[in-house]
């Protein structure tokens, strides 16, 4: 597996605004997953994206796959305080290697 | 059950003790990893896991010593170690592979971890 890259490093929004997050990696992949971890707390996973979609829909997160930019991104509507938490991608090429990028940190003022 | 259970939550210890932390899962996965992560860091893969037998060990000081001694369980032996080592420990499962060469990647379950400091 590779490490992704999310961008922005950090965000902070007010409560009821969108959220967006991008992540890059560099070579072919088999999917992507999207997890998610409140402070000091387990990661929970939120997404998994395979390398044959472009976007995939879960409650009020949207996640694209652009395998040609080698990128994805993460859309959390209508957010809330308890989103305010890290979110890493891990782009996957296949075994049981997952190696996190630094992720992102979100903040979601209410 | 979805739950992947840590224990103990917290620990502190000494750089001359011998501790252990310990990870139970019952959703019947065969793959379990450890992971170490320091503050505002992401998780670092330590070891895997698959079917009982240690399938990576990416460059681990042996003062870390694991141990899965049936599909549920999975340990962590912690001897001598040094205050860098204090971090979150996150133990997760997942199914593994079905066979050496299959490239598909399964969902991991993370516990909460246990945070460890060594004074």
């Amino acid at each position: 597996s590779q490490q992704g890259e999310e961008d922005p490093q950090a965000l902070s929004i007010q409560e009821g605004e969108n959220a967006t997050m991008n992540c890059s990696y560099k070579t072919s992949i088999n999917n992507l997953q999207w997890y998610r971890q409140n402070s000091g707390r387990g990661l929970v996973h939120l997404i998994l994206i395979r390398s044959n979609e472009r976007e995939k829909h879960s409650g009020r997160l949207r996640v694209t796959l652009d395998t040609s930019k080698k990128s994805s991104s993460l859309l959390i509507t209508a957010s809330r305080a308890a989103d305010t938490a890290s979110y890493f991608c891990a782009p996957h090429t296949g075994g049981f290697k997952t190696i996190f990028g630094a992720g992102t940190r979100l903040f979601v003022k209410a | 059950d979805t739950e992947v259970t840590q224990t103990p939550k917290h620990l502190v210890m000494g750089m001359t003790n011998k501790k252990s932390l310990k990870c139970e899962q019952h959703m019947g996965h065969r793959a379990m990893y450890w992971y170490k992560q320091k503050a505002k860091k992401p998780p670092e893969l330590m070891f895997v896991y698959s079917y009982e037998k240690l399938s990576i060990n990416e460059s681990v000081p042996s003062r870390f010593s694991p141990e899965c001694p049936n599909s549920s369980l999975l340990n962590l032996h912690l001897h001598a170690l040094q205050p860098e080592d204090s971090a979150l420990y996150l133990c997760a499962s997942s199914t593994p592979p079905r066979t050496s060469g299959e490239t598909y990647t399964d969902t991991q379950y993370f516990g909460p971890g246990t945070r460890l400091t060594v004074l």
